[in-house]
């Protein structure tokens, strides 16, 4: 059974940073692709950054050069680094894994993380 | 960036009624498009990919379809469990991009 555990989300003020940690069992994660999904309070969905299975990344617009995703393969454990927080960045932050290269889509989540920023 | 729109945004409904949500993509994504569910304070749930593709354990009265830039998402027989708010997302090329949602309420 595949379960994604995040943590790390908490109060920050603006300009500060975190990092959340998304701790996975039941799938590599250095094998296949990870990403993180966020949705602040009472709005949709935003996709905001994968990591390949080669390593290589992408991100959302809104967070490129600020955050930044990895793993750790011993740990089977996914990151996201978050830098220069700013108030728009309030959300949930949620881990999924990505199904394989051709069907890209988000099929197991985690129960998701709060990170705040306040102003 | 593609655009997804979704509409309606809010769909009222009775356990029992067939419902169809909307889905346009700004620009054609083929097939590429999955749907979600999600229940409040829950993680999304996939129940549709590739346009019309019952993912595993999804009740059969879920159903999707189109192609190009305009998809649906059908539920046949609405149930108690069905009430809820549905994404769509392509996944044609990176940022992927979700709809902004449909809410179904109970009438």
């Amino acid at each position: 059974e595949v379960q994604l555990v995040e943590s790390g989300g908490g109060l920050v003020q603006s300009g500060g940073s975190l990092r959340l940690s998304c701790a996975v069992s039941g799938f590599t994660v250095s094998s296949n692709y990870m990403s993180w999904v966020r949705q602040a309070p009472g709005k949709g969905l935003e996709w905001v950054s994968v990591i390949y299975s080669g390593g290589s990344t992408s991100y959302a617009d809104s967070v490129k050069g600020r955050f930044t995703i990895s793993r750790h393969n011993s740990k089977n454990t996914l990151y996201l680094q978050m830098n220069s927080l700013r108030a728009e960045d309030t959300a949930v932050y949620y881990c999924a894994t990505i199904r394989d290269a051709y069907n890209s889509v988000f099929d197991y989540w985690g129960q998701g993380t709060l990170v705040t920023v306040s102003s | 960036d593609i655009q997804m729109t979704q509409s309606p945004s809010t769909l009222s409904a009775s356990v029992g009624d067939r419902v169809t949500i909307t889905c346009r993509a700004s620009q054609s994504i083929t097939g590429w498009l999955a749907w979600y569910q999600q229940k409040p304070g829950k993680a999304p749930k996939l129940l549709i990919y590739k346009a019309s593709s019952l993912e595993s354990g999804v009740p059969s009265r879920f159903s999707g379809s189109g192609s190009g830039t305009e998809f649906t998402l059908t539920i046949s027989s609405l149930q108690p469990d069905d009430f809820a708010t549905y994404y769509c997302q392509q996944y044609n090329s990176y940022p992927y991009t979700f709809g902004q949602g449909t809410k179904l309420e109970i009438k």
